[in-house]
């Protein structure tokens, strides 16, 4: 099982700011399968990015993705209101699929 | 307007049985691989199973022999029926639209889950 390690577990920032997350994967993910989601309160998660990097549809640009391998990372340009929520990454290369743990992105 | 609405969550006692299911419109049902995502309270995303268009299945270890993923592309309708519920079990139970037709190329849409409670 490919366990999934999410850092930090809480990022504290201001809009307006870059927030950088973190997925590092126990053994190499490959072909890149790795995925991002946002889930806000009460809400079911939502796609972001799939393939490490390629951003799913109606996804702003604000949002991208890079890493291969063991490491992954999410980054958010410039945080809007809207971006306060948790992230988990997800790997689908092998079974189990597995999700991180997350990050929660909170107003500072 | 691709839609996933899940239904057949309630209270279940430790050691029963529950089935639910999940309604899909807006896309090709039977082209595309299905899954189930579970979310305890307060808790993370787990996998729970998936299937392929094809059939194929999959689980994860904490549901293997207990729990069973189906589909019937004739109705649209993705079903996971459960035995053998444990408290753990108790979640909340998202049915998911893979991006692809096999195993899983990540799931792009979501149900908006039903809840899962095991308790006597």
């Amino acid at each position: 099982e490919i366990v999934l390690t999410q850092s930090p577990g809480t990022l504290s920032l201001s809009p307006g700011e870059r927030a950088t997350l973190s997925c590092r994967a126990s053994q190499s993910v490959s072909r890149s399968y790795l995925a991002w989601y946002q889930q806000k309160p009460g809400q079911a998660p939502r796609l972001l990015i799939y393939g490490a990097s390629s951003r799913a549809t109606a996804i702003p640009d604000r949002f991208s993705g890079s890493g291969s391998g063991t490491d992954f990372t999410l980054t958010i340009s410039r945080l809007e209101p809207e971006d306060f929520a948790v992230y988990y990454c997800q790997q689908y290369d092998t079974s189990p699929l597995t999700f991180g743990g997350g990050t929660k992105v909170e107003i500072k | 307007e691709v839609q996933l609405l899940e239904s057949g969550g309630g209270l279940a006692q430790p050691g029963g049985s529950l089935r639910v299911s999940c309604v899909a419109s807006g896309f090709t049902f039977s082209r595309n691989a299905m899954g189930w995502v579970r979310q305890a309270p307060g808790k993370g995303l787990e996998w729970v199973s998936a299937i392929a268009g094809g059939g194929d299945t999959h689980y994860a270890d904490s549901v293997k022999g207990r729990f069973t993923i189906s589909r019937d592309n004739s109705k649209n309708t993705l079903y996971l029926q459960m035995i053998s519920l444990r408290a753990e079990d108790t979640a909340v139970y998202y049915c998911a639209k893979d991006r692809g037709n096999s195993f899983s190329s990540g799931f792009d849409y979501w149900g908006q889950g039903t809840l899962v409670t095991v308790s006597s």
